[in-house]
C-alpha cells in the first residue's frame, strides 16, 4: 500500500511570495490533514477535511493560508504572501475516517522563508 | 485548557541501554493516547494507540503504558539502538482531533 505522498520535498522563497505544496493521501482514506511543524514542537493542526468538505479550520491563519481538496482526493495548501515566521515544515496526514482512526504522515515539506 | 507535556525535552543513552519517556495531559474528555516515532526529516509514525480501557502496550522493544486516573503515560524502549535516535511525541484526542506533545529528542550514542 503506497503512503502519503508529499510534494515538494524542500522549498526555499523570499518574505512576501506565495507557495503551494501539494498531498496525495492513501487511497480510500476519507479524512485528510495538513499540520505545520515548526523546528522543536508538536504538529498543529492546520486544517481537516472530510471527503472535500472542510471540518476544522480553526487554526488556519485565514488571511494567508488557503487550502482545496476539489475532488475529495489531492489537496493542496498556499501560502500567500508567506512571513519569516512561516518557516516550517507542513505534514501530511490521511486516515480512514475520523476518531480513533490511525492517521499516516507523509514526509513533509520543508519550508524556509528568507 | 487542552494540554500535553514531554519529559524530559531531551536524552542522550548508550546503545543497548534501557530508557523511558514520561507524557502527562489535561486533555478531556479523553478518547485514546498515542506514541509516534519522528525520524529527522520523516513523517511521524504510530508506535502504539491506547484507548482508556487499556494500562498497557507492547510494539517490540516499545512498551506504552497508560494511568488514565493520573492523566500520565510512559514510553519504555528496551535494549535501545542506534535506529531508535529519533523524536517521540505523545498524542492525546478527545475524540476526532490530535493534541500533540512538543516531543522528546532521544540520541542512542554506540
Amino acid at each position: 500500500e503506497a503512503g502519503v505522498a508529499q510534494s515538494p520535498r524542500y522549498k526555499i522563497i523570499e518574505k512576501r511570495q506565495s507557495v503551494a505544496f501539494w498531498c496525495n493521501p492513501i487511497s480510500g482514506h476519507a479524512t485528510l490533514y495538513w499540520y505545520q511543524q515548526i523546528l522543536g514542537q508538536g504538529p498543529k493542526l492546520l486544517i481537516q477535511f472530510q471527503n472535500n468538505g472542510v471540518v476544522d479550520d480553526s487554526q488556519l491563519p485565514k488571511d494567508r493560508f488557503s487550502a482545496e481538496r476539489l475532488k475529495g482526493v489531492d489537496s493542496t495548501l498556499k501560502i500567500q504572501p508567506a512571513k519569516l515566521e512561516d518557516s516550517a515544515v507542513y505534514l501530511c496526514a490521511s486516515s480512514l475516517v475520523t476518531g480513533y482512526n490511525e492517521q499516516f504522515f507523509g514526509p513533509g515539506t520543508r519550508l524556509t522563508v528568507l | 485548557k487542552n494540554q500535553v507535556e514531554q519529559s524530559p525535552q531531551s536524552l542522550i543513552i548508550l546503545e543497548g541501554k534501557n530508557c523511558t519517556l514520561q507524557c502527562n495531559y489535561t486533555v478531556s474528555p479523553f478518547s485514546n493516547l498515542r506514541w509516534y516515532k519522528q525520524d529527522t526529516g520523516r513523517g511521524p509514525v504510530s508506535l502504539t494507540i491506547m484507548t482508556f480501557s487499556e494500562n498497557t502496550k507492547s510494539n517490540g522493544r516499545y512498551t506504552a503504558t497508560l494511568d488514565a486516573d493520573t492523566k500520565q503515560s510512559s514510553l519504555h524502549i528496551t535494549a535501545s539502538q542506534l535506529s531508535d535516535s529519533a523524536s517521540y511525541i505523545c498524542v492525546v484526542s478527545p475524540g476526532g482531533k490530535l493534541i500533540f506533545g512538543q516531543g522528546t529528542e532521544l540520541s542512542v550514542k554506540p
